[in-house]
């Protein structure tokens, strides 16, 4: 059974850099594509990216210039970027594993990040 | 605006049925594209519910089943227990926007 952890800043002040950890445990880093995904408060779910353990990336186009998905395999980690923040990215971060059959098939708890002015 | 369309809301009784609709257009539930189903209960994560449009993973109940047709799919939850109360997203590929992965705006369930 696959585990995932986030773990970053909760305060990230505007304009700034949004950087989140997942730590994968019980799972081999590649088996699955990496993913990302939000959900601003009281809103729908949001695909941010996924990165695959050989370091192929895929972002969606409207975050894809301000977004950076790293993995680090000796760790089980895999990290996000999010440069240039406004109060729009206030929301929980989901780390989750997308199975290649495209669907998310183990997620973490999510983390809230707030952006301040 | 969603890429995939879901009403805002649904409800029914203990014990009824009800469908959640999930509308995309060709380029992807229409283009074969497989729809996904999420559970999120309140306070927590999503939970994946059904994945390749009617397969339930371990350890979901047979009351959940999805079907897909054309560029629509829906969710159906039969003998409604107050315990399903939560929000359900469905999700796919839209091949015209980058390799995106989608998701619809999500469905509240409330059970009467």
């Amino acid at each position: 059974q696959v585990q995932l952890q986030e773990s970053g800043p909760g305060l990230v002040k505007a304009s700034e850099t949004l950087s989140l950890t997942c730590t994968v445990s019980g799972g081999s880093i590649s088996s699955y594509y990496w993913s990302w995904i939000r959900q601003p408060p009281g809103k729908g779910l949001e695909w941010i990216g996924y990165i695959y353990y050989s370091g192929s990336t895929n972002h969606n186009p409207s975050l894809k210039s301000r977004v950076t998905i790293s993995v680090d395999t000796s760790k089980n980690q895999f990290s996000l970027k999010l440069n240039s923040v406004t109060a729009a990215d206030t929301a929980v971060y989901y780390c989750a594993a997308m199975d290649h059959a495209e669907h998310f098939q183990y997620w973490g708890q999510g983390t809230l990040v707030t952006v301040s002015s | 605006q969603s890429v995939l369309t879901q009403p805002p809301s649904v409800s029914g009784a203990p014990g009824q049925r009800v469908t959640i609709s999930c509308t995309g257009s060709s380029s992807n539930i229409g283009a074969g594209y497989d729809v996904h189903w999420y559970q999120q209960l309140p306070g927590t994560a999503p939970k994946l519910l059904i994945y390749g449009n009617n397969n339930r993973p371990s350890g979901v109940p047979d009351r959940f089943s999805g079907s897909k047709s054309g560029t629509s799919a829906s969710l159906a939850i039969s003998g409604l227990q107050a315990e399903d109360e939560a929000d359900y997203y469905c999700q796919s590929y839209d091949s015209s926007l980058s390799g995106s992965r989608v998701f619809g705006g999500g469905t509240k369930l409330t059970v009467l």
